[in-house]
């Protein structure tokens, strides 16, 4: 049984293009998280999301936008993709303050 | 704002021996909670061991440890009798534990392991 989940693992598409990355999480969690983790391997919080509501919002561009349809899913849409954010994705997922766990991540690489 | 400090970027331990990871942060919070995760080449985000900060007792998980020191805000792994699995990148991490909580984490160590 996978804890939490992302689709797809690896996305390629070219500059300027919208894309969606998808999370699931069984674990019963009531927040969920979106982490960047850049080429030199910096993970950094983009998004966190307690009970489908928006509670931490990084500086993030707001290209990206999270959204939550409910407690065992966030989605994370990005428009007009640059090649600034070709990364690593994870979605991670815990109760309130407690132990995050993550899913397998997901490479983006924008051309 | 809080930090976490990994200072050494690479480390490499012979198979079967001990390897201390090192980590510090900073905060002015009292109570939080420290991480070590574990990326192997795979990606995936693995957690090695948890520890609370109001608790003085080390936390231990099996061939891993953790030397806790909150008042010098310091927080080591330690590997014992490493294996070539062990091999990976290995990052600190800290939350707070009050509303609005975020992992904040160290740039990461990568250990290798020699057979």
């Amino acid at each position: 049984d996978t804890a939490v989940s992302q689709t797809p693992k690896y996305l390629v598409t070219q500059m300027g293009n919208d894309k969606s990355i998808k999370c699931e999480q069984n674990l019963g969690h009531d927040t969920m998280y979106w982490y960047k983790q850049d080429s030199k391997k910096f993970l950094k919080i983009m998004f966190s999301y307690n009970n489908k509501e928006l509670i931490i919002n990084e500086t993030v561009p707001n290209r990206f936008s999270p959204k939550s349809p409910d407690k065992a899913h966030l989605n994370l849409h990005i428009n007009s993709l640059e090649l600034g954010d070709s990364a690593v994705y994870f979605c991670a997922s815990s109760l309130v303050t407690d132990t995050q766990y993550f899913g397998p991540g997901t490479r983006l690489t924008v051309l | 704002a809080q930090t976490v400090t990994q200072s050494q970027p690479e480390m490499s331990v012979q198979e079967a021996e001990t390897v201390t990871l090192s980590c510090t942060y900073d905060t002015s919070e009292s109570d939080y909670y420290l991480f070590w995760y574990k990326q192997p080449p795979s990606r995936q985000m693995i957690l090695v061991i948890r520890q609370e900060a109001y608790k003085q007792q080390n936390a231990t998980e099996n061939r891993f440890s953790v030397n806790f020191q909150k008042a010098a805000k310091s927080f080591s792994l330690k590997i014992s009798d490493s294996q070539l699995g062990d091999a990976a990148m290995y990052f600190c991490a800290y939350t707070y534990t009050g509303a609005n909580s975020k992992l904040t984490f160290g740039k990461g160590i990568t250990l290798s392991v020699r057979p």
